[in-house]
């Protein structure tokens, strides 16, 4: 298996644009997470997947941010408008069972 | 919601010694405690995991004890190596929720 897989690795983009995040999760796995990374909060869990179905949103900083999962193998994060407090690392993780989560390779996002 | 702490922030070992990382949660109802291995602009990666069912595991040179009276949790690496150098996130799972709560992050130095 090629593991998460995510798209872009890197983004960078002007203040008010919008902007998706791309995240194919391992193939059997029945939950997906949404991570946000930045040197000052660490890892934050902004959202979550079960089996397609979003279960817990209460991460999510702002109704700017959206995120979408129309099937097994993939999933979307969307910002719009973006701004410059916007620009981490997002990261997607899936797992079976809850245990074993298993992160893709982030995107760098930033807001200019 | 729960709360990890993780210490130190920054441990600096000698080569081929020994090194410990705490972690504390606050939800006694957790039931899974994973630790991850992140290096620079990489990926966070799953290197042991503990479930509460369990005292202590060991993988080589890796183990991981955990006291659920006291509610905290520990990583040790035995005979430390110059890879071993990396930023170590412990993290738990609250009862009866899907999602990780991680810690700080440890960032762990390996002296030649």
């Amino acid at each position: 298996d090629a593991g998460v897989i995510q798209s872009p690795r890197h983004e960078v983009t002007e203040m008010g644009q919008e902007v998706t995040l791309r995240c194919k999760p391992i193939s059997g796995h029945d939950y997906l997470f949404w991570y946000r990374q930045t040197m000052m909060r660490g890892l934050e869990l902004l959202i979550y997947f079960n089996n397609n179905v979003p279960i817990d949103d209460s991460g999510m900083p702002e109704d700017r941010f959206s995120a979408k999962m129309p099937n097994a193998s993939f999933s979307t994060l969307k910002i719009q408008p973006s701004e410059p407090r916007d620009s981490a690392v997002y990261f997607c993780a899936s797992s079976f069972l809850r245990y074993g989560y298993t992160f893709g390779s982030g995107t760098r996002l930033t807001v200019v | 919601g729960e709360n990890v702490e993780q210490h130190p922030s920054t441990l600096s070992v000698q080569e081929g010694d020994s090194a410990v990382i705490k972690c504390t949660y606050s939800d006694s109802a957790s039931n899974y405690f994973p630790w991850y291995k992140q290096e620079l602009g990489k990926r966070p990666q799953l290197i042991i995991d503990i479930r509460s069912n369990v005292g202590e595991k060991k993988d080589q040179r890796i183990a991981v004890t955990l006291n659920k009276t006291a509610k905290h949790f520990s990583l040790h690496i035995t005979e430390t190596q110059p890879e071993d150098s990396a930023v170590y996130f412990c993290a738990a799972r609250e009862g009866g929720a899907d999602g990780l709560t991680f810690g700080k992050g440890t960032h762990l130095i390996i002296q030649p």
